[in-house]
This record gives C-alpha cells, sequence and structure tokens, in this order.
C-alpha cells in the first residue's frame, strides 16, 4: 500500500528565510509524486510534480523539490519565502498513468511566515 | 465555469439529518472525484465519476453516503443520518477524460459541521 508521510506538523520561518518542507513515501513502484497547497478558503492548487528525468523538479511560485529514490523523499523548497506563501502544504503520491483518485496524501504542513 | 465551483462553502447540520453538498465541474471535464479532508489530515478519496456514472465508489465510508452526476456535469454527495465524525472538509475535483492527476482541479470545498 502506498503511503505519505509529512513529519512537521507546522512550520514557522521569517519572511524572506529559505523553507524547506520533508516529505516522505511509501510505494512498491515507481511513484508519480506532487506537491499541493491550500490556502484558506481556497482549492488545492498543484505546486509540481515528479514522475521521471530530472529530480530537480521547478513550480510555481518558485517552489521546487527535490525526488532523492534512495531516501524515499521528495522535500519541497523555497530560497526566498514570502507572506503569501502562509498556507498548508500537502505532499501525495500515486501511480504513473493513474488518475487522481488513486492519489495519496500526506496529512499536511502548516506553514506560519513571520513578518 | 472558470473554477470548480462547491456550494455551500459551510454547512451547519444536527446529528440525524440529511445533507446534500453540490458541486459544479469545469465546463466539459468528464471526470468528477469528492474527496474528504478530516481535521489535520490531507484529502482522502470518496468517489470518482466518469460522465454520469460512479467509476469507482471504493472510497465511500459506509451506505450513508452516495453520490449522483444525473447529467454528467453537476454532482451531489448526499449524506444521510449524519454522524459527529462526518464533520470534515469535502472536496470536489474535476479533470478531462483521462488526463492524469495533474489536470485535476480542485473546488475550495464545503465544511460541513455536524452538531
Amino acid at each position: 500500500a502506498q503511503s505519505v508521510t509529512q513529519p512537521d506538523i507546522h512550520i514557522t520561518v521569517s519572511e524572506g528565510a529559505s523553507l524547506e518542507l520533508r516529505c516522505n513515501y511509501s510505494y512498491g513502484a515507481t511513484p508519480y509524486l506532487f506537491w499541493y497547497v491550500q490556502s484558506p478558503g481556497q482549492g488545492l492548487q498543484l505546486l509540481l510534480k515528479y514522475f521521471s528525468g530530472d529530480t530537480l523538479v521547478q513550480g510555481i511560485k518558485g517552489f521546487e523539490a527535490e525526488f532523492k529514490r534512495s531516501q524515499s523523499s521528495f522535500n519541497l523548497r523555497k530560497p526566498s519565502v514570502h507572506w503569501s506563501d502562509a498556507a498548508e502544504y500537502f505532499c501525495a503520491v500515486g501511480p504513473l498513468g493513474g488518475s487522481a483518485r488513486q492519489l495519496t496524501f500526506g496529512s499536511g504542513t502548516q506553514l506560519t511566515v513571520l513578518p | 465555469g472558470a473554477g470548480v465551483s462547491q456550494t455551500p462553502s459551510n454547512k451547519v447540520t444536527e446529528k440525524g439529518k440529511y445533507v446534500e453538498l453540490r458541486c459544479d465541474p469545469i465546463s466539459g471535464h468528464t471526470a468528477l472525484y469528492w474527496y474528504r479532508q478530516s481535521l489535520g489530515q490531507g484529502p482522502e478519496f470518496l468517489i470518482y465519476f466518469q460522465g454520469t456514472g460512479a467509476a469507482d465508489d471504493s472510497g465511500l465510508p459506509n451506505d450513508r453516503f452516495f453520490a449522483v452526476r444525473p447529467e454528467g456535469s453537476v454532482s451531489t454527495l448526499k449524506i444521510q443520518r449524519t454522524e459527529r465524525g462526518d464533520s470534515a472538509v469535502y472536496l470536489c475535483a474535476s479533470s478531462l477524460h483521462g488526463a492524469g492527476p495533474m489536470q485535476a482541479f480542485f473546488g475550495q470545498g464545503t465544511r460541513l459541521t455536524v452538531v
């Protein structure tokens, strides 16, 4: 069975500081990995995805993530956080060629940005 | 419409009552998904429609939950004899037929509170 672990429930950073959100997954085959962001009152928005190729993927809003197969990780990073990045972030895993119904989400990391 | 629309945005109901949650997908999207997001958790798949038919309802927790999509567009999630444990945010997503998870667009959700 596939699973996703986001070990940090809540992270607080100062505006302008760098950010790394951790994600570890368990999956029996080649995973399809995603990061989503959810702002208050908003739906989930896809930040980036990975399924093959370069292990460092770029996403929207200046985010990037690195796939490390040996560590079963897909950590999300941003070099300089903006106040508008405050939101909840979800990592998800699914099968290649699968549909959205097969996504397994982590429990999320709530990001607070201090001025 | 421009995005996935869910109504109401908030719903408070008494234990034992019946509720309906509505999802209006992006025009032309044949695939529609319902998820449930409990407090402190990531979204969990409930049901998937392809057109008018429920292609996968394996995520529905019990027979109190039911969903329809009679004309292949708007969908309604129906919960009978609500229980306090049903309190959660119910998310809807839609995508083009055959599209993978990265092309699923999420609504802002309906927050259901059962008192």
